[in-house]
């Protein structure tokens, strides 16, 4: 098992470009989620997938953030466009049943740096 | 969402001493995760605890769960230098994090 694979592990882009994180969950695990984490506020769930589908984005900060599950194997975490304040490691994970049932398995992150 | 206060939130020691985390909620849990995450790491799953009153270890760490379920505490006994990290916990079902508690070890 390779575990949670996220691309690329680091970002550097100027302000107003687009971003696109990328992710691919353990295969058979039926949720996925996207978090952001930075040392003024830590550990944040922007929003959660199960089976594709987004349950919950209410950690979504605004508009120019936007995540995709076209397929079980894969998401997208899309900011566009791209401000300093949104420099941080993004990580994915991925769970095989519902949240609290199960652990979450994390991938290594992405550090994007917008400058 | 719930909320789950973690406290401390930085915590130096020697090695040696003792360390605990306490994580604290205003509802009862129906369980709470337990991570850590080593510096310049990601999250990786310690523990569950589901029933009341429940105590669980793992060598020299010890994880335990109110009996209200509205508090949990995970103990480490006689620190080491691979100890050093950020302990985070997640209660319930909605996998938000506390703020996680920072411990670093002095040799």
């Amino acid at each position: 098992d390779a575990g949670v694979i996220q691309s690329p592990r680091h970002e550097v882009t100027e302000m107003g470009q687009e971003v696109t994180l990328r992710c691919k969950p353990i295969s058979g695990h039926d949720y996925l989620f996207w978090y952001r984490q930075t040392m003024m506020r830590g550990l944040e769930l922007l929003i959660y997938f199960n089976n594709n589908v987004p349950i919950d984005d209410s950690g979504m900060p605004e508009d120019r953030f936007s995540a995709k599950m076209p397929n079980a194997s894969f998401s997208t975490l899309k900011i566009q466009p791209s401000e300093p304040r949104d420099s941080a490691v993004y990580f994915c994970a991925s769970s095989q049943f519902r949240p609290g049932n199960s652990p979450l398995h994390f991938g290594n992150g992405t550090r994007l740096t917008v400058t | 969402g719930q909320q789950v206060m973690q406290i401390p939130q930085y915590q130096h020691v020697q090695e040696g001493e003792d360390f605990t985390t306490y994580c604290n909620s205003s509802t009862t849990l129906s369980n709470i995760q337990w991570y850590k995450q080593r510096p310049g790491g990601h999250p990786v799953f310690l523990i569950q605890l589901v029933k009341s009153g429940e105590v669980k270890k793992q060598k020299r760490l010890t994880f335990q769960f109110g009996e209200a379920k509205k508090n949990s505490s995970l103990h480490i006994t006689a620190t080491q230098t691979t100890d050093v990290g950020t302990y985070f916990c997640a209660g319930n079902n909605d996998m938000r994090f506390g703020a996680g508690t920072r411990l670093t070890v002095k040799p």
